[in-house]
């Protein structure tokens, strides 16, 4: 099977950096995502890393080491509407799902 | 550009009443999927389908059923509702496996409430 921890809550200020870290363990390793989830509304997909290194679209950054099964989301220049809950996940061993972590709720202040 | 449509919106059931959720996509997907997420346990799967005709369970299908009929559409089907499924529902929808990266595609929830 497979389980992916990360922090349950981040706090930081406008215009600053923040990491938000997933640790996963699984069977077999398809790819690391990130999705974001405002208010309970639709999760929209962020990034996606299958190998390792950092990924960068605009503000977001993911970066992911298959040796150490970790990745972590790089949030800059915060904004407050980045406050939201940010999930990693990765693919099933059957390719065809994803196994999502509890959720890292980020929240921005002035 | 609806994307992933969910219907209903809100729900209130009671015990014992069966109900049935609707998933459409107009993107021609041929992956979806049932999600329910409760408060601290992220999103966990209940079932998916990898074509029409289709279906496979997840990590949580117990007291649930699903239909893939039609290529667009998705049910999710709950024939005797229980308190413990009270919960948020999202479907999803991906592109086959040729993609290296296929993203998810969101509805925005269905929220039921079993009293």
């Amino acid at each position: 099977g497979q389980s992916l921890e990360q922090p349950s809550e981040v706090t930081a200020v406008e215009g600053a950096i923040v990491q938000i870290n997933c640790t996963y363990q699984t069977s077999g390793f398809y790819g690391l995502s990130w999705y974001q989830q405002h208010d309970g509304g639709a999760p929209t997909f962020l990034s996606y890393n299958a190998l390792d290194g950092l990924e960068e679209t605009g503000r977001f950054s993911s970066f992911l080491s298959r040796s150490d099964s970790y990745g972590y989301l790089l949030l800059q220049e915060l904004q407050m509407k980045d406050s939201a809950s940010y999930f990693c996940a990765v693919r099933g061993s059957g390719y065809s799902t994803l196994t999502f972590g509890k959720g890292t709720m980020l929240l921005v202040s002035p | 550009n609806a994307g992933v449509t969910q219907t209903p919106k809100f729900r209130v059931l009671k015990t014992g009443q069966s109900m049935t959720l609707l998933c459409a996509q107009d993107m021609n997907h041929e992956y979806m999927y049932w999600y329910r997420q409760d408060p601290g346990m992220g999103l966990r799967l209940i079932h998916y389908s990898v074509g029409e005709g289709t279906t496979a369970k997840g990590e949580v299908p117990d007291g649930y059923n699903v239909s893939r009929l039609k290529k667009q559409n998705f049910l999710l089907g709950l024939e005797s509702a229980a308190p413990s499924q009270t919960s948020v529902y999202f479907c999803a929808s991906s592109p086959g496996t040729v993609y290296s990266n296929q993203p998810q595609h969101f509805g925005d929830g269905t929220r039921l409430s079993i009293l």
